[in-house]
């Protein structure tokens, strides 16, 4: 059967408004970090990345934050639309780790308002 | 923008039975793909790791003789999930590494929806 699984926190805003969806990572080695876009039934679609030698960088109507000292990540979306609605993931990554692969944080639902 | 497509995008069956799940990269040569899995309401859990032409890394907790993983060439990694019971129902997700390009260049598939009876 299925499994019981964490409650997705849930960011309801306004059709216009900005939205700003955070996330806390644990890995102090992290070099890259993305986040991604998952509509319902869907794979996870890339948005935007981040180095760590960066702490921001811009996309079209997206910003991504990182701040190292506290290790967290967040990002903005200007002007939300109703297409923006979605579970956001971010997740990381350590050119030093073996097997060179992303761990995915726990989501975050969007819910645009119209 | 590179592509990397699943089949099938949705699977029924009974318990017991196996099922095979195709990744294949259409516009690229993939290196390494991924396969995930993930349950409803949860972030996407990393099961193997797959290189063309050697065997798969699988992640802590996941049993390689249930999940076949074959990495046959650099368009295609196929996951059989081996007698299936309905606690593997889930969603399963590959990813692409393509080659000779940066390891930020992960590509996603659209996923498969597995639910066993």
């Amino acid at each position: 059967g299925e499994s019981v699984g964490l409650h997705l926190p849930t960011l309801s805003v306004q059709e216009g408004d900005n939205s700003i969806i955070n996330c806390a990572y644990s890995n102090s080695a992290s070099d890259y970090f993305i986040w991604y876009k998952q509509e319902s039934g869907k794979g996870p679609q890339f948005i935007i990345d981040i180095r760590s030698n960066m702490d921001k960088r811009q996309g079209q109507r997206v910003t991504v934050l990182l701040n190292k000292t506290v290790k967290h990540l967040s990002l903005q979306i200007a002007a939300t639309q109703p297409g923006d609605s979605a579970v956001y993931f971010c997740a990381e990554n350590s050119l030093r780790a073996a097997g060179n692969k992303l761990t995915f944080g726990g989501g975050t639902r969007v819910l645009v308002k119209p | 923008g590179a592509v990397v497509s699943q089949h099938p995008s949705r699977v029924i069956c009974k318990s017991g039975t196996s099922v095979k799940i195709e990744c294949r990269s259409l516009d690229f040569q993939a290196t390494t793909m991924f396969w995930y899995r993930q349950f409803p309401k949860q972030s996407l859990m990393l099961m193997a790791t797959s290189n063309e032409g050697s065997k798969a890394t699988y992640e802590q907790g996941v049993e390689k003789d249930k999940f076949l993983i074959n990495h046959a060439s650099l368009t295609l990694s196929t996951l059989t999930v081996t007698s299936a019971h309905p606690e593997d129902s889930s969603f399963y997700i590959c990813s692409a590494r393509e080659r000779g390009r940066g390891f930020s260049t992960q590509y996603f598939g659209p996923g498969t929806r597995l639910l066993v009876l």
